[in-house]
């Protein structure tokens, strides 16, 4: 299986400020990396696929980038809405997805 | 627009059995390969087992392959998980997705939408 780490495991911002989200694979997976957003009793939310395609309805201040093994999500300004969790998850050995550990994103 | 909405956990002990639903309706529920993806408390998201649109061919991850049998029933909009002989690690919020692509577990595919969960709980 592929694994998925993510950086870091949490993190504390303020509203306003630019978070920056890392996720590495253990081998190289192309584009093949999306990204969810995920708050407590909601369902998961698609952020991002092929690792900065940017899906339907999402706020322009998301954005992916990353090829290869290394990918990150970043928001550009922080609203109160976004703080939740968000996982990386990869779609390039199907249907073996795996996902990162997520990252819980706090109000500082 | 597309609405995902799960039933059927609970509370059961360990070596028993559930069946999980999955109710979907706002999108052609047969050209759509399905889902299920599961959060144990505390812990990341894995994912379970996949259904092509047809049925005809059925995927699982290894910690559930041959305890659990993904369903569906076309003619309902409906998907199932059947779970037999649950252990307490199988303790989770269960999700049902829609996969993205008509083809069933295509590189790059991934989840567009996700229902809110039903969790199941295994405890003597």
């Amino acid at each position: 299986d592929i694994q998925m780490t993510q950086s870091p495991s949490s993190l504390s911002a303020s509203v306003g400020d630019r978070v920056t989200i890392t996720c590495r694979a253990s081998q190289r997976i192309s584009s093949n990396l999306n990204w969810y957003q995920r708050k407590p009793g909601k369902a998961p939310k698609l952020l991002i696929y092929g690792a900065s395609n940017l899906q339907s309805g999402v706020p322009s201040r998301f954005s992916g980038s990353g090829s290869g093994t290394d990918f990150t999500l970043t928001i550009s300004s922080l609203q109160p809405e976004d703080f939740a969790t968000y996982y990386c998850q990869q779609s390039h050995i199907t249907p073996m997805w795996t996902f990162g550990q997520g990252t819980k994103l706090e109000i500082k | 627009e597309v609405q995902l909405l799960e039933s059927g956990g609970g509370l059961v002990q360990p070596g028993g059995s559930l069946r999980l639903s999955c109710a979907a309706s706002g999108f052609t529920f047969n050209s759509y390969a399905m889902s299920w993806v599961r959060q144990a408390p505390g812990k990341g998201l894995e994912w379970v087992s996949t259904i092509s649109g047809s049925g005809s061919a059925t995927y699982y991850a290894y910690s559930v392959k041959g305890r659990f049998t993904i369903s569906r029933d076309n003619s309902k909009n409906t998907l199932y998980l059947q779970m037999n002989s649950l252990r307490a690690e199988d303790t989770a919020v269960y999700f049902c997705a829609k996969d993205q692509d008509v083809r069933v577990a295509a590189t790059g595919d991934y989840f567009d939408y996700w229902g809110q969960g039903t969790l199941v709980t295994v405890s003597s």
